[in-house]
């Protein structure tokens, strides 16, 4: 079965700051992709960043980096230089092979202090 | 270009009532997938179709259903409404069944009394 599990509900950081939002996941597929949204309070889910389990190189997209560590299964969010307008419910997600099911983890909530 | 569109925006039902949600794709976007979200949880799938064909099913009861139409919009139907149907429902598009990205639509608030 497909677990996606974030341990941290809430995170707090300061502006300008980077910070490091946890995941891992299990799964039985030989290969997944693995994806991390943003989800503001308005309710919208935004992509933010893809890693392919057979991609030889961390996943990068702007301020956002994803550290992806497949033997301990686990997809870490890192965000540099952290807004104010961060502020948001993070999810990660995972799609197995076979493109038919998408799992999300319960989220975290990241709040940016000033 | 218009993103993905969900109605209504916002739904208030009794238990035990049937009720249909709506969503349209992005234009050219041939898969749309449905997710659940209770209020402080993360999305759970309900479906996926793709070219009008039911292609993923999550762990939901059969009150809940849905079809593709030939303009590639969808309809989700949940019958016999409980109070724990109330959630966010989401619309996800993708331009073909393998494409990683997915669009969100806003959701549909569903509020069941």
């Amino acid at each position: 079965a497909q677990k996606i599990t974030q341990t941290q509900p809430g995170m707090f950081v300061q502006e300008k700051e980077a910070v490091t939002l946890d995941c891992t996941y299990d799964t039985s597929d030989p290969s997944y992709g693995l994806f991390w949204y943003k989800q503001p309070s308005s309710g919208e889910m935004i992509f933010l960043i893809y890693q392919g389990s057979y991609d030889q190189q961390n996943a990068t997209e702007g301020r956002y980096s994803l550290n992806f560590q497949k033997a301990r299964k686990s997809a870490n969010l890192v965000i540099s230089a952290s807004q104010l307008g961060d502020s948001a419910m993070y999810f990660c997600a995972m799609e197995g092979s076979n493109f038919n099911k998408f799992y999300f983890g319960s989220g975290t909530k990241l709040n940016v202090k000033p | 270009d218009a993103g993905v569109t969900q109605s209504p925006t916002h739904l208030i039902k009794t238990r035990g009532q049937h009720v249909t949600l709506r969503c349209s794709p992005i234009s050219g976007h041939k898969s749309v997938s449905w997710y659940q979200q209770v209020l402080g949880q993360g999305p759970q799938f309900i479906f996926q179709y793709y070219e009008k064909e039911e292609r993923g099913r999550g762990n939901f009861p059969d009150r809940f259903s849905a079809r593709q139409f030939p303009n590639y919009s969808s309809e989700l139907n949940v019958n016999a409404l409980l109070l724990g149907d109330s959630a966010l429902y989401l619309c996800a598009s993708s331009l073909i069944r393998e494409d990683y990205e997915q669009y969100f639509g806003p959701g549909t608030r569903l509020t069941v009394t």
